[in-house]
């Protein structure tokens, strides 16, 4: 099945600096990878995914950007504020028949003002 | 609109005790999806659900038995649980099987004794 990595685990930037999170993934076949985020005790939700007929998608301050070569792709927060502060799960879908996804195991962005 | 719930939200049980978790949804999502979140791990798929009567495993499913009768249910049971099992478990359904948005439910903390 799919093997997707994150790093780093934990990330502290100050407000206003940038933040970046990377991840890669196994299985080529790969086409979806979507990013949560979830804050302290609450669910995971979805901030931004992309396609891999894409390169780079952009959300006001979040953009992700993916390499289908080297089968890496990467969140980009800019101007980050407290309020970006959370875990940030990347995924990838597999192959089979539901398309299922598989998680990185989280980076814990703090953001300090 | 209610979304996608769960119950209990918390829930202590001991050694070998039966326990079922539920999962609801108001969408009609056809695909439905149990994970569970420990430190370290990030998100794992337990089972999934295509539509009703079609289940399948996903990475972690030793110990979990599912059922889904009708389309908004999708109950998870631990026939005899163990302290492995203690866990954030969380609850997931989609609309469709490619590029969709998955929605999480607000998750059950689960301890076992």
């Amino acid at each position: 099945g799919e093997n997707v990595e994150q790093h780093p685990s934990t990330l502290s930037v100050q407000e206003g600096d940038s933040a970046v999170i990377k991840c890669t993934y196994s299985d080529s076949a790969s086409n979806y990878f979507p990013w949560y985020k979830q804050e302290l005790g609450k669910r995971p939700q979805l901030i931004i995914d992309i396609r891999s007929n894409v390169g780079e998608k952009k959300d006001q301050r979040i953009a992700v950007t993916l390499n289908k070569t080297a089968k890496h792709f990467s969140l980009h927060i800019t101007e980050t504020q407290p309020e970006d502060s959370a875990v940030y799960f990347c995924a990838a879908s597999d192959q089979t028949g539901a398309n299922n996804l598989f998680f990185g195991t989280g980076t814990r962005l703090t953001v300090i003002p | 609109d209610a979304g996608i719930t769960q119950s209990p939200r918390y829930k202590i049980t001991e050694t070998g005790r039966q326990v079922t978790l539920m999962c609801h949804q108001t969408w009609s999502h056809s695909y439905m999806f149990w994970y569970r979140q420990d430190l370290g791990h990030g998100l794992r798929l337990i089972y999934y659900s295509a539509a009703a009567d079609i289940t399948d495993k996903g990475e972690v499913p030793d110990g979990y038995v599912v059922s889904r009768s009708k389309t908004e249910n999708f109950p998870l049971t631990l026939e005899s649980a163990t302290r492995s099992q203690t866990s954030v478990y969380f609850c997931a359904s989609r609309l469709q099987r490619l590029y969709n948005e998955q929605f999480f439910g607000p998750g059950t903390r689960l301890t076992v004794l």
